[in-house]
C-alpha cells in the first residue's frame, strides 16, 4: 500500500531552525514535494525533489534518499508566519500525489 | 510563476441545489487538473482526475453522478455538485500541471472554495 508518515506536531522558537521528517511508500516514484498550508487555504508549493540530496531555496530546504524512502523540509531563522502545516507528497507511478495529514508547526516567540 | 484561479471563493447554497466550481489555469496551459476536497484537520482527499477533452478519472468511492467534472478547454476545468446536502459542505480545492512548463510534473494549486450547503 501507500503511507506517508510524518510527525502530527512540531514546536519550534522564532529565529530557530526546525526540520520536519518524512517517509514515504508508494507505488512507483516520481518525485517528491513539500507544500505550506496556512488554515483555510490551499497548499502553496514549496519544493521538488527527484534526485538524491539537498535543495536549497532561501530560507527552506528539502533533502530526499529513495533508497530510504525519506526526505526533509529544513526551516531556517523561523518566522512566525511560518506557523503553518506542511505536507510531504509523493507522487506515484501515475503522476498522482499521495498526501499525508502534515505536519502543524506552531512558532513561539 | 504559474498561477491557477477558482470562483467562487465561497459560496452558500440549499440543500438540493447545484453548485458549479470553476478552476482556471491563468498563464498556462493544462491538459491534467485535479479536484480534491478537503475535510478539517485532514489531508486533501483526491476526488477526480481531469483530463482536457475526455471523460475525468474519479478516484473510488467519489460519485461521479454526483460530482459532474468538465475538462472543455486547456485552461479551464468545472466541477459541478448536484443536489449538494449538507455533508457536502467543504473545502474544495482544484490543481492544474502545466503541460508545456519545465517542471511538466508540478502540480499548481488554487486558492480553493469552500461550499456551505445549508
Amino acid at each position: 500500500g501507500q503511507n506517508i508518515d510524518q510527525p502530527t506536531e512540531m514546536t519550534a522558537t522564532e529565529g530557530a531552525i526546525v526540520q520536519i521528517n518524512c517517509t514515504y511508500q508508494t507505488s512507483g516514484f516520481n518525485g517528491l514535494f513539500w507544500y505550506q498550508q496556512h488554515a483555510g487555504e490551499a497548499p502553496t508549493f514549496l519544493s521538488y525533489n527527484v534526485l538524491d540530496g539537498l535543495e536549497e531555496k532561501g530560507r527552506f530546504s528539502s533533502f530526499l534518499s529513495r533508497s530510504k524512502g525519506y526526505s526533509y523540509l529544513l526551516l531556517k531563522e523561523l518566522q512566525m508566519k511560518d506557523s503553518a502545516s506542511y505536507l510531504c507528497a509523493p507522487m506515484d507511478s501515475n503522476y498522482q500525489l499521495i498526501w499525508g495529514a502534515g505536519t502543524k508547526l506552531i512558532i513561539k516567540p | 510563476g504559474a498561477v491557477v484561479s477558482q470562483h467562487p471563493s465561497r459560496v452558500i447554497c440549499k440543500s438540493g441545489t447545484s453548485v458549479k466550481i470553476e478552476c482556471r489555469s491563468l498563464d498556462f496551459q493544462a491538459t491534467t487538473m485535479f479536484w480534491y476536497r478537503q475535510f478539517p484537520k485532514k489531508s486533501l482527499m483526491l476526488m477526480a482526475t481531469s483530463n482536457e477533452g475526455s471523460k475525468a478519472t474519479y478516484e473510488q468511492g467519489v460519485e461521479k453522478d454526483k460530482f459532474l467534472i468538465n475538462h472543455a478547454s486547456l485552461t479551464l476545468s468545472t466541477l459541478t455538485v448536484t443536489s449538494a446536502h449538507p455533508e457536502d459542505s467543504s473545502f474544495y480545492i482544484c490543481s492544474a500541471r502545466d503541460s508545456g512548463g519545465l517542471d511538466s510534473d508540478t502540480q499548481y494549486f488554487g486558492p480553493g472554495t469552500r461550499l456551505t450547503v445549508l
